[in-house]
């Protein structure tokens, strides 16, 4: 069965200051990776995904993921935090089989930015 | 239009109740899915529609009936529920193809209390 990992249920980030949430999977075959943002008392929102390509994807609200497949780790970066990313953040890994098309999630990290 | 609308966004009811959830898009998705989330958890997958066809139930109590009027609608009927079904349930929906790397769209969820 495929997995994520996320080893951090929170990361502290300044306002300013880069920002880094951890990702590690475990698939068989090419993975299909996710990254969502969930705000408190609302759904999830996509973020950026890696399917093929680039290493480096870039995403929404000017977040990126940078794919390493020596270290089956996806992990989420962001240059200069806001007080705004403040949210609950989950990696996610796509498996398809006969049924249909199922998302894994990790466990979440809360993001903490503070002024 | 990206939008998955649910209703209703909080629901109150008692373990002798039955009421519905419902969930609506209007992407032309034709794979739609309920999950349950605890607070600080990630989503559970509960159920899987494929060109409204049931294609997976995750082991849910008969009590959570999933229907899929339409491609646009997908319902969750709920009765006789326990206090520990209390938790949001979202919606989802995505374009269905095998081996595409197409992404969940997430509804804001509907807050269940069951008392």
């Amino acid at each position: 069965a495929q997995s994520v990992a996320q080893p951090e249920d929170q990361v502290n980030v300044a306002e300013g200051n880069p920002l880094t949430v951890k990702c590690t999977y475990s698939v068989s075959g090419n993975p299909y990776l996710f990254w969502y943002v969930q705000y408190p008392n609302r759904g999830l929102q996509f973020l950026l995904k890696y399917i093929t390509g680039d290493n480096l994807v870039k995403g929404s609200y000017g977040f990126e993921a940078e794919f390493n497949k020596s270290q089956t780790s996806f992990h989420l970066k962001k240059p200069s935090a806001l007080v705004s990313d403040s949210a609950l953040y989950f990696c996610a890994v796509r498996e398809w089989n006969n049924a249909g098309n199922m998302l894994t999630f990790g466990g979440g990290t809360r993001l903490m930015v503070k002024p | 239009d990206t939008e998955v609308t649910q209703t209703p966004k909080h629901l109150v009811m008692g373990m002798t109740n039955k009421k519905s959830l419902k969930c609506e898009q209007h992407m032309g998705h034709r794979a739609m899915y309920w999950y349950k989330q605890k607070a600080k958890k990630p989503p559970e997958l509960m159920f899987v529609y494929s060109y409204e066809k049931l294609s997976i139930n995750e082991s849910v109590p008969s009590r959570f009936s999933p229907e899929c009027p339409n491609s646009s609608l997908l319902n969750l009927h709920l009765h006789a529920l326990q206090p520990e079904d209390s938790a949001l349930y979202l919606c989802a929906s995505s374009q269905e193809k095998q081996g595409a790397d197409y992404e969940q769209y997430f509804g804001p969820g509907t807050r269940l209390t069951v008392t």
